[in-house]
């Protein structure tokens, strides 16, 4: 199946510092790519859609101002946090579609904020 | 009417034996129905998948039979190996490039 890389795996953060996040897709094109949000043992909660060239369209109850995404390219989207803060301390997994059918993940991203 | 039901919530099955994880659902317009494997740390993976003209899809040991008139559809793991032990997911979407809706998720421990 197609690849979907994320980086970084992990990161650590102080309060109030930003922190970005990149959701890339090696061996094809993605002109829509997912960005989800996982809690301890619970399901994924979608934040995002992102759009090449486009605004990415958020959820209810996603703030825009704060979880910012870019989708320069074909192949890269990225989720920045803004202004990070411990409550932001979660798991961040993306992913793709090829060719309008299957969705590809990335490993995810582990955030935690100090 | 967006909600994908998924039960059990955890499962316990011991190494050989087969495992059952059901979803159900209400939108009739859900045409692409996926199943993800995910263990601790890691990204969901594709499993298998399953679009509603067809009533049962095999890959190996995995197989997803579907009940169109019950809404409802469920995952089948035969002949369960400790390495299966993971959070399983089902997923249901209407049309490409629309968002996933996910169920709770059901974590499975395959017992040696």
């Amino acid at each position: 199946g197609a690849v979907v890389s994320q980086h970084p795996s992990w990161v650590i953060c102080k309060s109030g510092t930003s922190v970005k996040i990149e959701c890339r897709s090696l061996d094809f094109q993605a002109t829509t790519m997912f960005w989800y949000r996982q809690f301890p043992k619970q399901s994924l909660m979608l934040m995002a859609t992102s759009n090449e060239g486009s605004k990415a369209t958020y959820e209810q109850g996603v703030e825009k101002d704060k979880f910012l995404i870019n989708h320069a390219s074909l192949t890269l989207s990225t989720l920045t946090v803004t202004s990070a803060h411990p409550e932001d301390s979660s798991f961040y997994i993306c992913s793709a579609e090829e060719g309008n059918t299957e969705a590809f993940f990335g490993q995810g991203t582990r955030l935690t904020v100090v | 009417q967006q909600q994908v039901k998924q039960s059990p919530q955890s499962l316990i099955v011991q190494k050989g034996g087969i495992s059952i994880i059901n979803c159900a659902y209400e939108n009739t317009a859900f045409d692409y129905f996926p199943w993800y494997q995910q263990f601790p740390g890691k990204g969901p993976a594709l499993l298998i998948a399953i679009r509603p003209d067809v009533s049962e899809k095999k890959e190996g040991r995995f197989t997803i039979s579907f009940n169109k008139s019950a809404k409802q559809f469920s995952l089948h793991i035969m002949d369960s190996q400790p390495g299966d032990s993971a959070t399983y997911f089902c997923a249901a979407r209407s049309g490409g490039y629309n968002k996933l809706i996910f169920g709770a998720g059901t974590r499975l421990a395959v017992h040696p």
